[in-house]
């Protein structure tokens, strides 16, 4: 069964630090292209960043571009998604999800990432 | 970049059909068949229904269906139950990350 289970989020102030993981399980994560989209109540749905299967290339939505940044260790069956200078509009639920087809075929439960003074 | 446009609710009956749209433009939704479906009941992650437009995943209703003409993306939903009430989201990914967007959601009411 595929699992992909965040952590890392939290309460940070403006300006601040996080950086999200997500583990993996449940299939070959090295074949896969992984994606971070985060979801508020305002906004909706929104991708965030994506990783191909070897991690040589990485994309991120404009907003983000300059401030976080998606990686992956294959060996470890995990993603990560630094975010750095965030800001009030960063806070959202933010869910790992896998890639194939130009979809998201598996997602996480999601974690909350709150960013407030 | 712009969110490809849904309706904000549709509602329907038990045993009803009902389409949800997506509407794009001809640099997206209208020149590739990138478009995805996806459903979300309340405190629960987003579940994949169709991709490639047409492609209903193993395991998924074959209630659920996909369909697309010129900038416009559609889901039916045959055959409605009260188990679909839940918000819908589309996706569509052209060729630059900037056209990476998600629709702005459809809430489904069975009446």
């Amino acid at each position: 069964e595929v699992q992909l289970v965040e952590s890392g989020g939290g309460l940070v102030q403006p300006g601040g630090s996080l950086r999200l993981s997500c583990a993996a399980s449940g299939f070959t994560y090295r074949d896969y292209f992984m994606n971070w989209v985060r979801q508020t109540p305002g906004k909706g749905l929104e991708w965030v960043a994506n990783i191909n299967p070897d991690g040589s290339r990485t994309y991120h939505v404009d907003s983000v571009k300059g401030r976080f940044s998606i990686s992956r260790d294959n060996a470890g069956n995990s993603l990560s998604l630094q975010m750095n200078s965030l800001r009030a509009d960063d806070t959202a639920v933010y869910y790992c999800a896998r890639g194939i087809s130009y979809s998201f075929d598996h997602w996480g439960r999601g974690i909350q990432v709150t960013v407030s003074s | 970049q712009s969110a490809l446009t849904q309706p904000a609710s549709v509602s329907g009956s038990p045993g009803q059909s009902i389409t949800i749209s997506c509407t794009g433009t001809s640099s997206d939704v209208g020149t590739y068949n990138r478009v995805s479906w996806y459903q979300q009941h309340p405190d629960g992650a987003p579940k994949l229904l169709i991709s490639e437009v047409t492609k209903r995943p193993s395991g998924v209703s074959n209630r659920f269906s996909g369909s697309k003409s010129g900038n416009t993306a559609s889901l039916t939903i045959s055959g409605l139950q009260a188990e679909d009430e839940a918000d819908y989201y589309c996706f569509s990914c052209a060729d630059t990350t900037s056209s990476w967007v998600f629709g702005g959601g459809t809430k489904v009411t069975v009446l």
